[in-house]
């Protein structure tokens, strides 16, 4: 099984909510990716956790916090984002950081009114 | 600096005939290559991957890529295209020690007309 699910699949918020992605995988993946990719692009990478712990923010803005409660689980919490914001976000997760394979979650399809 | 190109915006071929994505690589080191498909509104799908030993490699969906060196590509290829093949596919690499930083292509917008 090499299934990551994120949720929700969509979210409308307004520049001054607070609203939460969340995603998870049972895979027993020690290391966990929060993309961000806007139509026809390439994802653009903003976080990766490994074991755990924040090893790489790609100078991403505060506005967007990422949280990894456990080995399972990813978060990124929102706040105060901008109408350029919007996008698919993507979480992914490998075994390792390293050079395994990341799985990619459906997405969460983020609109910024 | 380490990149990894795919010249071909969109690529138009007739359902039954062969198709070919292209992709280029520029890293340091050995690289890790990888293929993946993402159709509209959905993630990315893993196809294929290369590490090391055999240059031809066999993926999902009778999708295969072939790893030459010499040309730095790792172009993806398939006998006998079908309309559902239609997507976008993302060339990608990495080298050991990156932390996990995939670089990707710009993608390729497969069209299979029947």
């Amino acid at each position: 099984d090499t299934e990551v699910t994120q949720t929700p699949k969509h979210l409308v918020m307004g520049m001054t909510n607070k609203k939460s992605l969340k995603c998870e995988q049972h895979m027993g993946h020690r290391a966990m990716y929060w993309y961000k990719q806007k139509a026809k692009k390439p994802p653009e990478l903003m976080f990766v956790y490994s074991y755990e712990k924040l090893s790489i923010n790609e100078s991403v803005p505060s506005r967007f916090s990422p949280e990894c409660p456990n080995s399972s689980l990813l978060n990124l919490h929102l706040h105060a984002l901008q109408p350029e914001d919007s996008a698919l976000y993507l979480c992914a997760s490998s075994l390792d950081r390293n050079t395994d394979t990341q799985y990619f979650g459906p997405g969460t399809r983020l609109t910024v009114l | 600096a380490q990149s990894v190109a795919q010249p071909e915006d969109q690529v138009n071929v007739a359902e039954g005939n062969p198709l070919t994505v292209k992709c280029t690589y520029s890293v340091s080191g050995n690289p890790y290559l990888f293929w993946y498909v993402q159709y509209p509104n959905r993630g990315l799908q893993f196809l294929l991957k290369y590490i090391t030993g055999d240059n031809l490699v066999k993926g999902s969906y009778g999708f295969e890529a072939e790893f030459n060196k010499s040309q730095t590509s790792f172009h993806l290829k398939k006998p006998s295209a079908l309309v559902s093949d239609s997507a976008l596919y993302f060339c990608a690499g990495t080298t050991g020690g990156q932390g996990g930083k995939l670089i990707f292509g710009q993608g390729t917008e497969l069209s299979v007309k029947p």
